[in-house]
């Protein structure tokens, strides 16, 4: 069975610099996605990042980008110019190939005025 | 905009109470899931159905059945609800059919207290 880790449960960042969170996973699939969502006070989840198993180059969406290192297994959310907005849980998912969507335990990120 | 729509926010039962949780999508997604949130131990999976009538257990289905009846609505239940099943519910659904990029689009979550 496909497993997500994220081995840092919380993460503090000073405002306007860069913080790398971690995650890895455990597949035998070759074909599958992976996605990053931010889930902020609020609750609603929301997609930040996705990127295709597939394709080797890194997704990047605006200041959001992925080190996606698929021998290892490993897919880290690197948030550049951290804003006071970027607080929230951030959770690791990863899609297999029929569909099913397996998250991991979350990190807790606080940015730091 | 895509929405799924949890019928609940907060609810409060009683121990031994049958509960319902609805979610309903707009976006005509062939897959839905419902998810627990606990503190430390992230979303995880109750049951996915992949199309009407059709559902699969998820990693801790033990306490609950699902419904779908028709393509918009997924229902959890939860036959004789305990306290060990007071947490966070989040509906979600995504499209099928191949399209593997696509993300799963969530509902507000239902915070379920049993007491």
């Amino acid at each position: 069975a496909q497993t997500v880790t994220q081995s840092q449960p919380e993460m503090s960042v000073q405002e306007a610099e860069t913080v790398t969170l971690s995650c890895t996973y455990d597949t035998s699939e070759s074909d599958y996605y992976l996605f990053w969502y931010k889930q902020p006070p609020s609750r609603q989840m929301i997609l930040v990042i996705r990127q295709e198993a597939y394709k080797q180059q890194n997704a990047t969406e605006n200041r959001f980008s992925v080190n996606f290192q698929k021998a290892a297994k490993s897919f880290s959310l690197k948030i550049s110019d951290s804003q006071l907005g970027d607080a929230a849980m951030y959770f690791c998912a990863y899609k297999t190939s029929y569909d099913k969507v397996i998250f991991g335990p979350g990190t807790s990120l606080s940015v730091i005025p | 905009d895509v929405k799924v729509t949890q019928s609940s926010r907060y609810l409060v039962k009683r121990t031994g109470e049958k509960v319902f949780l609805e979610c309903v999508q707009d976006m005509d997604h062939e897959n839905m899931f419902w998810y627990r949130q606990d503190p430390g131990l992230g979303l995880r999976l109750i049951y996915f159905s992949y199309d009407v009538k059709m559902k699969e257990k998820g990693d801790i289905p033990e306490g609950y059945s699902v419904s779908r009846e028709k393509k918009e609505r997924f229902s959890l239940i939860l036959e004789s609800a305990s306290t060990n099943q007071t947490s966070m519910y989040l509906c979600a659904s995504s499209s099928g059919g191949g399209q593997g990029n696509t993300e799963a689009f969530f509902g507000q979550g239902t915070r379920l207290t049993v007491v």
